[in-house]
């Protein structure tokens, strides 16, 4: 398996709490990748990186903030959680390089906003 | 925009049997890459094979193989020798040098093939 690590696996948290669902990887890669899928659909890109202190919004509108200061790290942040936000969240990295470039998978956050 | 179109929410097939997943896609690129990916219950999403737009061979790898058809738009991916370990959620995919938002992916909404014993 890929070595991209996504924590927490699973969260059931309350409405107006603040978040953030951690995303690891060790391969190296410099672009990274926030997919929303709510169940049994497609994957909406979010947020995606370039690489270090590089962060830009995906196409499907979120109201969630990322972070990259490090390589290998790019977490993500809901300031005040609500129902609405109920989904999968799965990040990914990729190389730079070819468009032919493998992206990989983390297993995925299950976030349940009550 | 570019889109991916996968029209079987639900397949299944026998073990050992083989299954062929349709996937078809709108673009006004000629130059782009499509991708299987699967998708365990509960597992991290993995690919499965990729196809360069530009190359007329199809695709395959072990007992996974793709039938690309450029003209037609289609990416239809074939399992052979179907296994219960091919059970998952398959996604189509679709990425070309165009795209915004650092190539990504555009997905099809995806396939849930079950494996009968």
């Amino acid at each position: 398996e890929a070595d991209i690590y996504q924590t927490p696996r699973y969260l059931v948290i309350g409405t107006g709490k603040k978040i953030t669902l951690e995303c690891s990887q060790t391969m190296g890669h410099d672009k990274m990748y926030w997919y929303q899928q709510d169940p049994g659909m497609e994957l909406h890109l979010i947020h995606y990186s370039y690489g270090v202190n590089s962060t830009e919004k995906g196409d499907l509108s979120s109201e969630s903030t990322v972070s990259r200061i490090r390589t290998e790290h790019f977490p993500l942040t809901l300031e005040s959680a609500r129902p609405s936000h109920t989904s999968q969240y799965l990040c990914a990295s990729q190389e730079l390089g070819g468009a032919i470039n493998e992206q990989f998978f983390g297993p995925g956050t299950r976030l349940t906003v009550l | 925009a570019q889109t991916v179109t996968q029209s079987q929410p639900e397949m299944s097939v026998q073990e050992a049997e083989t299954v062929t997943l349709s996937c078809t896609y709108d673009t006004s690129e000629s130059d782009y890459y499509l991708f299987w990916y699967k998708q365990p219950p509960s597992r991290q999403m993995i690919l499965v094979i990729r196809q360069e737009a530009y190359k007329q061979q199809n695709a395959t790898e072990n007992r996974f193989s793709v039938n690309f058809q450029k003209a037609a738009k289609s990416f239809s991916l074939k399992i052979s020798d179907s296994q219960l370990g091919d059970a998952a959620m398959y996604f189509c995919a679709y990425r070309d040098l165009s795209m915004e938002y650092g190539n990504k992916l555009v997905f099809g909404a995806g396939t849930i093939l079950r494996v009968k014993s």
